[in-house]
């Protein structure tokens, strides 16, 4: 199982583009959570889903859409690219107790 | 709310010599509490827990943690520091008022293990 994965690895975006953090699990969890991480900062919740169709707003939502049409994928949006949105972004799955989180993706907004 | 934090920002440790990061807690009602480590250029990835049970948790890579009701703390710790243990350390919560697993991080050690 290769756990989760996230494309793109990096990404440069001018301010005010769009575009769509890609998540996807293989091991068939509910729980998937996005989380932003700005350095001396810790990790900030921005979206999570307990199970397919259903999503909830985290601690920093503001600028950010998700989906979850399935239990495999859980897409982040960002609609308008802002300079405050540079950061990177993880994804990561759980059933119990532990999160298993992916690689993550390095954002620049210019 | 539920909250964990980390004094402090990096911790220098000589190879050989024990490790301890520090971790404090605040919660209401019964803490489930957790040490995850960050590589350079990857996804966190859990070590350890703290659940019920005994205060001294042992975890991956030769970690183990002390939970301390009276002190409200849940320190990380190794007895002998490898250079490969150099990366970030953040301890969590789980954050049961806002419900459905989720974790309330601190803001990360970085941790440098000199050879």
């Amino acid at each position: 199982n290769a756990g989760v994965t996230q494309t793109p690895k990096f990404r440069i975006l001018k301010i005010g583009q769009s575009m769509t953090l890609q998540c996807t699990q293989d091991m068939n969890h509910n729980y998937m959570y996005w989380y932003r991480q700005d350095p001396g900062m810790g990790l900030k919740l921005i979206y999570y889903s307990v199970g397919a169709g259903i999503t909830d707003k985290g601690e920093v939502p503001n600028g950010y859409n998700v989906s979850r049409s399935t239990t495999e994928d859980f897409p982040l949006r960002l609609e308008l690219a802002a300079p405050s949105q540079t950061s990177v972004y993880f994804c990561a799955e759980g059933a119990g107790d532990e999160q298993f989180f992916g690689p993550g993706t390095r954002l620049t907004v210019l | 709310a539920q909250s964990v934090a980390q004094p402090e920002d990096q911790v220098n440790v000589a190879e050989g010599n024990p490790l301890t990061v520090k971790c404090t807690y605040s919660v209401s009602g019964n803490p489930y509490l957790f040490w995850y480590v960050q590589y350079p250029n990857r996804g966190l990835q859990f070590l350890l827990k703290y659940i019920t049970g005994d205060n001294l948790v042992k975890g991956s890579y030769g970690f183990e943690a002390e939970f301390n009701k009276s002190q409200t703390s849940f320190h990380l710790k190794k007895p002998s520091a490898l250079v490969s243990d150099s990366a970030l350390y953040f301890c969590a919560v789980r954050d049961y008022r806002r419900g459905n697993n989720r974790l309330a991080f601190g803001k990360g050690n970085q941790v440098v293990v000199i050879p």
